[in-house]
């Protein structure tokens, strides 16, 4: 079936230091990307739709310059979170869309910032 | 825009009883109804689905309902095993109209007592 692979699975960096988040769809050709974050207890928050060619689309209240997003390619979507600070501490996951309103998730990056 | 409400938050049942959690949405528009299960720490996974033109779908222990009219669905479990202790997220999609958007309920996190 169709995979996404997300990496780094866990990074711990500095406060002012930036992350870069890697989702890759193996099999398949994955035109759009949501990327969430998820605290702990909470649910999963959209925090943007990435795709392919164009700009990303952040919901309300998101960062666009703290939350980089590019989808450079037909399989490759990154997340990097500019300038980090503990309170960005946060699960970060994304998803492709795989048809018939199907998504496939990333194995998720457990992002600290210290 | 979509807003899913889902209870309870929390669930603790004995192992062989059933789990019943509701979710509620906010716009008539959503048509794709997903459920998913997430352990600690790992990505959500797919459990079962319902499309707006059926009602009820079953797979083995697991069913979701679907009141298109009062705007909610449930999703329930049977024979509950310590296995099926995770958290339980509920969504709803206004489908390619809104670009396969996800909103999440706030989950439930279900406890099997053995």
């Amino acid at each position: 079936g169709a995979v996404v692979s997300q990496h780094p699975s866990r990074v711990i960096c500095k406060s002012g230091t930036s992350v870069k988040i890697e989702c890759r769809s193996l099999d398949f050709q994955a035109t759009t990307m949501f990327w969430y974050r998820q605290f702990p207890k909470q649910s999963l928050m959209l925090m943007a739709t990435s795709n392919e060619g164009s700009k990303a689309t952040y919901e309300q209240g998101v960062e666009k310059d703290k939350f980089l997003i590019n989808h450079a390619s037909l399989t490759l979507s990154t997340l990097t979170v500019t300038s980090a600070h503990p309170e960005d501490s946060s699960f970060y996951i994304c998803s492709a869309p795989v048809g018939r309103g199907l998504d496939t998730f990333g194995s998720g990056t457990r992002l600290t910032v210290v | 825009g979509e807003n899913v409400e889902q209870h309870p938050s929390t669930l603790s049942v004995q192992e062989g009883d059933s789990a019943v959690i509701k979710c509620t949405y906010s716009d008539s528009a959503s048509n794709y109804f997903p459920w998913y299960k997430q352990e600690l720490g790992k990505r959500p996974q797919l459990i079962i689905d319902i499309r707006s033109n059926v009602g009820e779908k079953k797979d083995q222990r697991i069913a979701v309902t679907l009141n298109k009219t009062a705007k909610h669905f449930s999703l329930h479990i049977t024979e509950t095993q310590p296995e099926d202790s995770a958290v339980y997220f509920c969504a709803a999609s206004l489908g390619k109209a809104a670009g396969n958007k996800l909103t999440f309920g706030g989950g439930t996190r279900v406890l099997v007592k053995p």
